[in-house]
């Protein structure tokens, strides 16, 4: 089984509703991200958070929102999703230290319509 | 603000040839990572240098850190066709905070 498990893999909606991308994990990590990766423009940071009770916007939270339910789980949600939040979205845990490696689920490709 | 300049966008090469990826940036950095992702998979790490001046090998593959901690290379001995892949640099620094900023990445063909 998948250390970070990404559900769904593969999502399309339309404009106006409203998504949620769930991610969980069982390496034991307290710190968890979420990512975009659009076409020439790379990985970019949405949300993370360092423990359950942390929540940190990253360069390009606007129209997202998440959620730490626990240390394990960090969901993702587009409130009224648009067609230009298209792209691979991916969750990543650390642990704790400067220089510790990410580790990435799978993706889930949202294509909103 | 992409603090991290990667080049080149793209490189498709053949097998046996030789190359290197660059990693840039106006900033320093504490420490640098390099990953690989494949088609339809996350990216995976393949080496974290942290020392100014640093190399690493990994097989084939050769990892440098600048002196100053601005900038960073991968070259890659003899390629082969399992060397595909996409090719990402990620650096940590007071600008990004307590999370990783990665490069836009070099995309990597190698044909047989």
């Amino acid at each position: 089984d998948a250390d970070v498990t990404q559900t769904p893999r593969n999502r399309i909606t339309k404009t106006g509703k409203r998504i949620m991308l769930e991610c969980s994990q069982t390496k034991g990590h307290d710190r968890m991200y979420w990512y975009r990766q659009d076409p020439g423009l790379g990985l970019r940071l949405i949300y993370y958070s360092f423990d359950v009770k942390d929540i940190n916007k990253g360069e390009i939270s606007d129209g997202y929102s998440v959620s730490r339910q626990a240390q394990a789980k960090f969901s993702l949600s587009l409130e009224s999703a648009i067609p230009n939040q298209t792209a691979l979205y991916f969750c990543a845990t650390s642990s704790a230290g400067a220089a510790s490696p990410l580790h990435f689920g799978n993706g889930t490709r949202l294509t909103v319509t | 603000t992409q603090l991290l300049e990667q080049s080149p966008q793209f490189l498709s090469i053949q097998e046996g040839e030789n190359l290197t990826v660059y990693c840039n940036s106006s900033s320093v950095f504490s420490s640098l990572q390099w990953y690989r992702q494949e088609p339809g998979e996350g990216p995976v790490l393949l080496v974290t240098v942290v020392t100014g001046g640093e190399v690493k090998k990994l097989k084939r593959l050769t990892f440098q850190f600048g002196d100053a901690r601005k900038d960073s290379s991968l070259h890659i001995t003899a390629a082969q066709t399992g060397d595909t892949g996409l090719y990402l640099c990620a650096g940590l620094n007071s600008n990004s905070g307590y999370a990783l900023n990665f490069g836009k990445g070099t995309s990597l063909l190698v044909t047989p």
